[in-house]
């Protein structure tokens, strides 16, 4: 059982395009919701994170949306370019769960030129 | 630079073989973690160990043990290999959490490439 559901699973757009990937999770007990970009060969890293007590969070073109009624939270991507081409992984965790994460399933992305 | 280090690439092994993967960070980091990742199923938690000697298990934890001897390195070792282990494997390292509410990134390798004939 997932308990975080990442969509869609692979995703096109256009340079400059908006791609947006959606999660949804069920355990109220998540307090951080990180997102973690992998291209290709390398492992995943860190691309940005908020935290429920706000509904969006802005670093350079990446955007995180959270509606925490909803229990459900966004990466949109502004001017998309083909560098951004990689999988997306959103992730969450839970208070005191020592750093432990628990990741969608995650989005593979394609930016055309 | 932050770095963890995974001792191979690719790794092709028999069903029934013992397979050992290794990995090291050099960030002083005390939680070190194994995931094998799956198309469609994302990242899952084989195990975690958040001190020397000490693991704890993740959600996949099963045919699958740990070791950590030194602070800086966490073993992953497949007991009796099976077609259904073949899979990419990541490790990754993070601080541990000091505070309530505080949160630390998770630095991974690069993953290595386990095929189980």
């Amino acid at each position: 059982q997932q308990q975080v559901k990442q969509s869609p699973q692979s995703l096109i757009v256009q340079k400059g395009g908006i791609p947006i990937i959606n999660c949804a999770y069920e355990n109220t007990a998540f307090d951080y919701f990180p997102w973690y970009q992998q291209f290709p060969g390398k492992g995943p890293a860190l691309l940005i994170a908020i935290r429920p007590d706000v509904s969006e969070k802005k670093e350079g073109r990446f955007t995180i949306s959270f509606n925490k009624s909803a229990k459900q939270f966004s990466l949109h991507i502004m001017d998309s370019q083909p560098g951004d081409s990689a999988t997306y992984f959103c992730a969450a965790s839970r208070l005191n769960a020592g750093n432990m994460l628990t990741f969608g399933g995650g989005t593979r992305l394609m930016v055309k030129p | 630079d932050v770095k963890v280090t995974q001792s191979s690439r690719y790794l092709v092994k028999r069903t029934g073989e013992k397979v050992f993967l290794e990995c090291v960070q050099d960030m002083d980091h005390e939680n070190m973690f194994w995931y094998r990742q799956d198309p469609g199923l994302g990242l899952r938690l084989i195990y975690f160990s958040y001190d020397v000697k000490m693991k704890e298990k993740g959600d996949i934890p099963e045919g699958y043990s740990v070791s950590r001897e030194k602070k800086e390195r966490f073993s992953l070792i497949l007991e009796s290999a099976s077609t259904n282990q073949t899979s990419m494997y990541l490790c990754a390292s993070s601080f541990w959490t000091s505070g309530v509410g505080v949160h630390n990134e998770q630095f991974f390798g690069p993953g290595t490439r386990l095929t189980v004939l």
